[in-house]
């Protein structure tokens, strides 16, 4: 079955301690993204990349890291995490236009 | 930067009523319009998007519009049912390979039986 996922799906931690969301696609797309997702604020990109090794920023990169060292894969880090990066999180990847999403991380930071 | 401004919020119809919602967006230079759904607690899914050299799309009871000149594009749904209920996001998107998408901020479509 061709899908997105991500790890974990829910999450609680306290500031400044170091976390990875992980996100994995078996559908051999060249393109992924990170969104969060706050209320009233739509989706918002976060970092995104077009092919291994070759990310770029989105509109809010800030206190957050990605790398892709492999197709399939695209983790985002918060070094570390403060309260105003509580969130839900989106990872997405697409052969072309269509953003495919995973099934959202919610995190809470304390 | 892309701007995408969403309205209304928020959209309560009855059954059977159609229900627009519009965004307008600033860079001229955008050339991809997508429309997602998202349901209470899922993930976002792609319902119909329109390229920029196009001025209408349907799917059966889903229609986008784009009108190039003022900016702005437009999703209209006829006959609505409960389970058109959700939230929708219109984004924008200028670069090659589509990636860098900017949304809007959503507007939640209620509709009552």
């Amino acid at each position: 079955e061709a899908q997105v996922t991500q790890n974990p799906r829910y999450l609680i931690t306290v500031t400044g301690k170091k976390l990875t969301v992980t996100c994995s696609q078996n559908m051999n797309h060249e393109y992924m993204s990170w969104y969060r997702q706050d209320p009233g604020l739509g989706l918002r990109q976060i970092y995104y990349s077009m092919n291994v090794e070759v990310t770029d920023k989105g509109d809010v990169p800030e206190g957050y890291k990605v790398s892709r060292k492999e197709k399939r894969n695209f983790p985002l880090i918060l070094e570390s995490p403060s309260p105003n990066q509580t969130s839900l999180y989106f990872c997405a990847s697409s052969l072309q236009e269509t953003q495919y999403f995973g099934p959202g991380t919610r995190l809470l930071v304390l | 930067g892309e701007n995408v401004e969403q309205h209304p919020s928020t959209l309560s119809v009855q059954e059977g009523d159609s229900a627009v919602i519009k965004c307008t967006y600033s860079d001229s230079a955008s050339n991809y319009f997508p429309w997602y759904k998202q349901e209470l607690g899922k993930r976002p899914q792609l319902i119909i998007d329109i390229r920029s050299n196009v001025g209408e799309k349907k799917d059966q009871r889903i229609a986008v519009t784009l009108n190039k000149t003022a900016k702005h594009f437009s999703l209209h749904i006829t006959e609505t049912q409960p389970e058109d209920s959700a939230v929708y996001f219109c984004a924008a998107s200028w670069r090659t390979g589509f990636q860098k998408l900017v949304f809007g901020t959503g507007t939640r479509l209620l509709v009552s039986p």
